[in-house]
């Protein structure tokens, strides 16, 4: 069974510029996670879909970032304008369902440097 | 609201030794628990879970790990640990009055295994 995708691998941008990344879940898994990973820490839920409906985007920053999940399958996260402490991991997860009992399958990331 | 404390940011251990990383968390309500592995730039990984059950909770690689409910606290261990170890370890912890789906991270734990 192929795993989460994502692209790009690595990025590297300037401050005010602005990026976009794109996550292929596996078939089948109905829920859709991005998170984002700055160095040291742990993964913070940026949002979360179920199809192509938001389940909860409560962490993201709306003013510059923004996430659509058409047709319930791939995703897109944006970033416009990016600022330095955007520099991160952004990682994209799915599983079957919204259920907290469902694994959660994690793609290899997005590493974002922001100068 | 929930939160996971991971007590230990790097553990450096000879290899074959066996190994501990400790986790504590707090919620107000009945949780789900989990740890995660992240291997140099790769996704999460799910290593155990605890949903209900024995409190003691045998992984992937031969980890396990116990909760403790009177202790808030969910500590991996190894008896003897390999090279091939050494990665990031994350704790992890669904409340059961979030969001579906939720997990909040620890901040990691480096595990270097030394020949």
């Amino acid at each position: 069974e192929a795993g989460v995708a994502q692209s790009p691998r690595y990025k590297i941008i300037e401050k005010r510029q602005s990026v976009a990344f794109w996550c292929n879940p596996i078939s089948g898994h109905a829920t859709l996670y991005w998170y984002q990973q700055i160095l040291g820490q742990g993964p913070k839920l940026l949002i979360q879909f179920q199809n192509n409906g938001v389940v909860d985007d409560s962490q993201l920053p709306k003013d510059r970032f923004s996430a659509e999940r058409l047709k319930g399958v791939d995703s897109t996260l944006k970033i416009q304008p990016a600022k330095l402490e955007d520099s991160a991991v952004y990682l994209c997860a799915s599983s079957l369902s919204a259920s907290r009992t469902n694994e959660q399958f994690f793609g290899p990331g997005t590493r974002l440097t922001v100068l | 609201a929930q939160s996971v404390t991971q007590l230990d940011s790097q553990v450096p251990v000879f290899e074959e030794a066996p190994v501990e990383l400790r986790c504590n968390y707090s919620s107000s309500v009945s949780v789900y628990l989990f740890w995660y592995v992240q291997y140099p730039n790769q996704g999460l990984q799910l290593l155990l879970k605890y949903l209900s059950g024995s409190t003691l909770v045998k992984g992937i690689n031969g980890f396990e790990a116990e909760f403790n409910k009177s202790q808030t606290s969910f500590h991996l261990r190894k008896p003897s640990v390999h090279i091939s170890d050494t990665a990031e370890y994350f704790c992890a912890v669904s409340a059961l009055d979030t969001n579906a789906g939720k997990s909040t991270f620890g901040d990691g734990t480096t595990l270097t295994v030394k020949p």
